[in-house]
């Protein structure tokens, strides 16, 4: 069935240093991949979006690349702060019906 | 502009009760999603209405249902509950279909007893 793989599910990360959180989706009718933030106890929080139609995306210190061929979708962050410690979900969504699957999520935590 | 408003914020029912969970979306958003979270996980998806037709559902039981009404507001209904039902069930709006940025609410924490 569809799938959605996401990984690392932690990484720590030095404060300033860059971090990369991947995701692989198995429907290729996927068209529409979102990203969000869900810090502890709060609802998700969209932080960036790609469609099926671009390869990368980028706003001030996130970026968002996608490679349609290897179905493989991943998330930047540079030069992270210590706000940027959250859990962060990818997901993957088809149009014909509005299908959407989750990543199982990454904890990101960001070291002083 | 308000966001997506959920109602209640919380609830603790016993097994096999039943469970209605409100959603307003943002105003002029059509779309609306409902997911459950279990903690430690991903929110998963259980239906899409979009113009007061389900346009999509997840792979849930038929205990669970919901509707929308003509304000485009929604209702999720989980009949017999179970142990396994305990999550946080959260409400996304969408301008569109769901190929179109989601913003999400609070959620509802329903805990079952």
């Amino acid at each position: 069935g569809e799938n959605v793989e996401q990984h690392p599910s932690t990484l720590s990360v030095q404060e300033g240093d860059s971090a990369v959180i991947k995701c692989t989706y198995s429907d290729s009718a996927s068209n529409y991949f979102p990203w969000y933030k869900q810090e502890l106890g709060k609802r998700p929080q969209l932080i960036i979006d790609i469609r099926s139609n671009v390869g990368e995306k980028k706003d001030q210190r996130i970026a968002v690349t996608l490679n349609k061929t290897a179905k493989h979708f991943s998330l930047h962050i540079t030069e992270t702060q210590p706000e940027d410690s959250a859990v962060y979900f990818c997901a993957a969504i088809r149009s014909r019906d509005d299908k959407i699957i989750f990543g199982k999520g990454t904890r990101l935590h960001i070291l002083p | 502009d308000a966001g997506v408003t959920q109602s209640p914020t919380h609830l603790i029912k016993t097994r096999g009760q039943q469970v209605t969970l409100r959603c307003s979306p943002i105003s002029g958003h059509k779309s609306v999603s409902w997911y459950q979270q279990v903690l430690g996980q991903g929110p998963q998806f259980i239906f899409q209405y979009y113009e007061k037709e389900e346009r999509g559902r997840g792979n849930f039981p038929d205990r669970f249902s919901a509707r929308q009404f003509p304000n485009y507001s929604s209702e999720l209904n989980v009949n017999a509950l179970l142990l396994g039902d305990s999550a946080l069930y959260l409400c996304a709006s969408s301008s569109r279909s769901s190929n179109q940025p989601q913003h999400f609410g609070d959620g509802t924490r329903l805990s079952i007893l």
